[in-house]
Order: structure tokens, then sequence, then C-alpha cells
């Protein structure tokens, strides 16, 4: 199976910050790499997939970049709806797997 | 719009079969895309199952040791899930979701199913 670690697990921040978020796969996925935001009680909702294609109806402020193993989700300025769980996910091959989590607080 | 929406027992008794089902709506599962199964234990996080398309053909994870069998019915619209054999590891909260060409795009507001005698 492929491993996705994701970095930090958590992490603070504040309303305007620059936030990044880092996956990283334990083999080559080439771009097969999907970002979702799960909010307590909620199921996860889309937000990048292939690496960097925002979902219809994201903000830009939530892009995505990498290629390979290392992959990264960045938050351009926080606002107070993005304070939540984010989760990577490789559909490069099977089983599908998904990054621990990474909970940003506030 | 599409929308999914599980379905099933709430409380399930050790070693005995885990059942759910997912009500699709606002898409015909016939007309393509897959359709899976991702489970959340309480604080825990995404694990995915399985997953199937109208056509058959479906693929599980191996960490569930051939205990999953995951099927369409074209018919009502639905995807169902059986896990046999459950235990208290089991306990967690289910989603079924809508696969579109590269990510799960489309989910339910998930089911907790709590493993216990």
């Amino acid at each position: 199976d492929i491993q996705m670690t994701q970095s930090p697990s958590s992490l603070s921040a504040s309303v305007g910050d620059r936030v990044t978020i880092t996956c990283r796969a334990s083999q080559s996925i080439s771009t097969y790499l999907n970002w979702y935001v799960q909010k307590r009680g909620k199921a996860p909702k889309l937000l990048i997939y292939s690496t960097s294609n925002l979902y219809s109806g994201v903000p830009s402020r939530f892009s995505g970049s990498g290629s390979g193993t290392d992959f990264t989700l960045t938050i351009s300025s926080l606002q107070p709806e993005d304070f939540a769980t984010y989760y990577c996910h490789q559909t490069y091959s099977s089983p599908q797997t998904f990054g621990q989590g990474t909970r940003l607080d506030i | 719009q599409v929308q999914l929406q599980e379905s099933g027992p709430g409380l399930v008794k050790p070693s005995e079969t885990l059942s759910l089902t997912c009500t699709v709506s606002g898409y015909s599962i016939s007309s393509g895309y897959y359709w899976g199964w991702i489970r959340q234990p309480p604080g825990q996080g995404l694990e995915w199952m399985g997953s199937t398309s109208h056509g058959g053909g479906a693929d599980y994870n191996p960490s569930l040791r051939g205990r999953v069998t995951i099927s369409v019915d074209t018919s009502h619209n639905e995807l169902s899930l059986r896990l046999r054999f459950v235990t208290a590891a089991d306990t967690a909260v289910y989603y079924c979701g809508r696969k579109g060409n590269y990510a799960y795009d489309y989910w339910g507001p998930g089911i907790l199913v709590t493993v216990s005698s």
C-alpha cells in the first residue's frame, strides 16, 4: 500500500495567515493526489483534485501543487470557515489511501 | 443535484454482518463513474473500503481481508455494503461516495455504526 504522510498533524493559525500543508507519498503517485476538508461531524468535501485543480465552488485562496511524492495544499489567507481538518488522498494505485489528516485550529 | 444518503442499522453485534445501503438521487448510477465506501472510526482518519461501477468489477481494500462486498442495484439506484464478521474495530462512521474522474466529489452525510453486544 502507498502510505500518505501529512505534516504537520496539527497547526494553529490566525485569520488572514498563509498556511501550507504537506503530503508525502511513500512512492511516486504522479499527480493522482486530491485534497479534502472535513468539519466536525460532517462528511469530507472535495477541495482540489489531481494535485492542482480547484473543485467547482471552492474559493481561489486554496491552491495545490506537487508531483511524484511531495505535494502541498496552500491557503493564501485563512478565513474563519477554514478551521477544520484537511486530508490528502491518492488514487494512483489500489488500495486508495488517505493521509492521517491535518487539524487546523485557531 | 447529486445526493447520496446512507441507511441501515446503527448497532450490529460482534461476529454478525453489517449491511448498509446508499441511495443516490440526481444521477443514475448506470450512467457511469465509480461508487465507493469510506469509513472513519471515531476520532480517527479516513479509510477507503472499496468501490465498484455499474458494470461490476469491484475493488476492495485488502485490509478488510475478504470480509467486504460492495455492489450496485441500478434498478433502485442504490449502492450497498456488506461487511461480515464485524468486531468493535469496525465501529465507525460509514460514508458512501461518488468517485468522479479523479476524486470523490459527492459524499453522503455518513452513518454511525456501532459494533457492540
